[in-house]
Order: C-alpha cells, then sequence, then structure tokens
C-alpha cells in the first residue's frame, strides 16, 4: 500500500518567517494530495490541496507544490502568524483511500 | 453545509468495559472512515465503508472492534472490551462519492481515556 512520510516532526519559526513542510509518497497512483490543520482538541481541517495534473497551488499565504517525478509534495506558509501554530497533517489519496503522514507540529513565536 | 457530527465528545472507562461511539456524516456522502489517532500520531484508519459494504478493515482489530453503518448513513463503532492502549481520539470521517478525487472531512472526534 502507500506510505506517505512528513518531515520534519517539530519546526519553530519566528512569526514572519516562512515554514516549509515536505512530504514524500511510495505509490505513483496517487493522485490527490491534501493538506490539514489540526489545533489542539480540535478536528483536522483542509486547508489546502493539490491534484496530480497540477504542480503549484497558492491560497494567499499557504502553497502546495508538487512533484510527481519525486513523488513529494510540500507545503509553504509566508509571513507566518502566531495563530498558524497547530499540527499539520500531509496526505495522499488513491481514489476515496486516503493514507496520512506523522504530523509536524508547528509553534510560531511572537 | 452541515459537517460531520459525532458523539459523544469524550468519554473514560475502564478496561475490559464496552463502548460505542456514533457518526453521522455530511448529507450525500456515500464513502464514510473511522480512524484511530493517538496522541502525537496521524490519524490511522481503522475501517472504511462504501455506503454500507466495507472496503478497507485491514487494520480494525476484530477481536476487540467492531464497525457498522446500517441504511449507508449513520454509522458505530464499538469497542468490547477495551484495553489501555485503546485510550485515543476516535476520529470519523466522510468523503463524496463520485469523480477522480475526493475530499475528506472529518468529525470533531471521540476522546476516550481508558483507566
Amino acid at each position: 500500500g502507500e506510505n506517505v512520510e512528513q518531515h520534519p516532526s517539530t519546526l519553530s519559526v519566528q512569526e514572519g518567517d516562512s515554514a516549509v513542510i515536505k512530504c514524500t509518497y511510495s505509490d505513483s497512483a496517487s493522485n490527490y494530495f491534501p493538506w490539514y490543520k489540526q489545533e489542539l482538541g480540535k478536528r483536522p481541517q483542509l486547508i489546502i490541496d493539490i491534484r496530480s495534473n497540477v504542480g503549484e497551488k497558492k491560497d494567499q499565504r499557504i502553497a502546495v507544490t508538487l512533484n510527481k517525478t519525486a513523488k513529494h509534495f510540500s507545503l509553504h506558509i509566508t509571513e507566518t502568524q502566531p495563530e498558524d501554530s497547530a499540527v499539520y497533517f500531509c496526505a495522499a489519496s488513491i481514489g476515496n483511500q486516503f493514507y496520512f503522514g506523522t504530523g509536524t507540529s508547528l509553534t510560531v513565536i511572537p | 453545509e452541515a459537517g460531520v457530527a459525532q458523539s459523544p465528545r469524550y468519554k473514560i472507562i475502564e478496561k475490559r468495559q464496552s463502548v460505542a461511539f456514533w457518526c453521522n456524516p455530511i448529507s450525500g456522502h456515500a464513502t464514510l472512515y473511522w480512524y484511530q489517532q493517538i496522541l502525537g500520531q496521524g490519524p490511522k484508519l481503522l475501517i472504511q465503508f462504501q455506503n454500507n459494504g466495507v472496503v478497507d478493515d485491514s487494520q480494525l482489530p476484530k477481536d476487540r472492534f467492531s464497525a457498522e453503518r446500517l441504511k449507508g448513513v449513520d454509522s458505530t463503532l464499538k469497542i468490547q472490551p477495551a484495553k489501555l492502549e485503546d485510550s485515543a481520539v476516535y476520529l470519523c470521517a466522510s468523503s463524496l462519492w463520485g469523480g477522480a478525487t475526493y475530499e475528506q472531512y472529518f468529525g470533531p472526534g471521540t476522546r476516550l481515556t481508558v483507566t
């Protein structure tokens, strides 16, 4: 089955700096790559996603890039703010089956 | 649109007791997932339903866990008997059937503590 690896497991940045989280996947059949933000005690919330026919997608301060050849995708957060502090999960999907990374705990230091 | 609903939100039980969780997916979502999320880890799929049929239950500990989705809508997940290592958040999610890709939406989860 699919295997998704996520790095780093923890990340601290100064407010205003950028944060980058990277994921790799193993199955070339994966065709949908969502990113979720999970605040403490809350449900994972979909923040951005990308489909395999697109190389990059941006939504305000958040962007995701996909390299299908290398089987990796990344989340980029610019101009980080304290409210960006949370755990972020990547996932790879084959049809309606989802495989999650282990999460990155992001701390934005004011 | 209304989101995925789950109850209860919190449950504390002693080991060897039984517990049941309920999930109501987003209206029209044919696919329903139950995940187990242990503190500090990503969600781990326990079982996936397509309508009322099981798509994947390969990681469900079938000696103690069971799940059903009657009429292809609501679902219940049961643990009997519970063990200490079952302490986790149990997340229900749903996605819409159709097309080549599927957006998945999560419920608020049930935090289970087994003492």
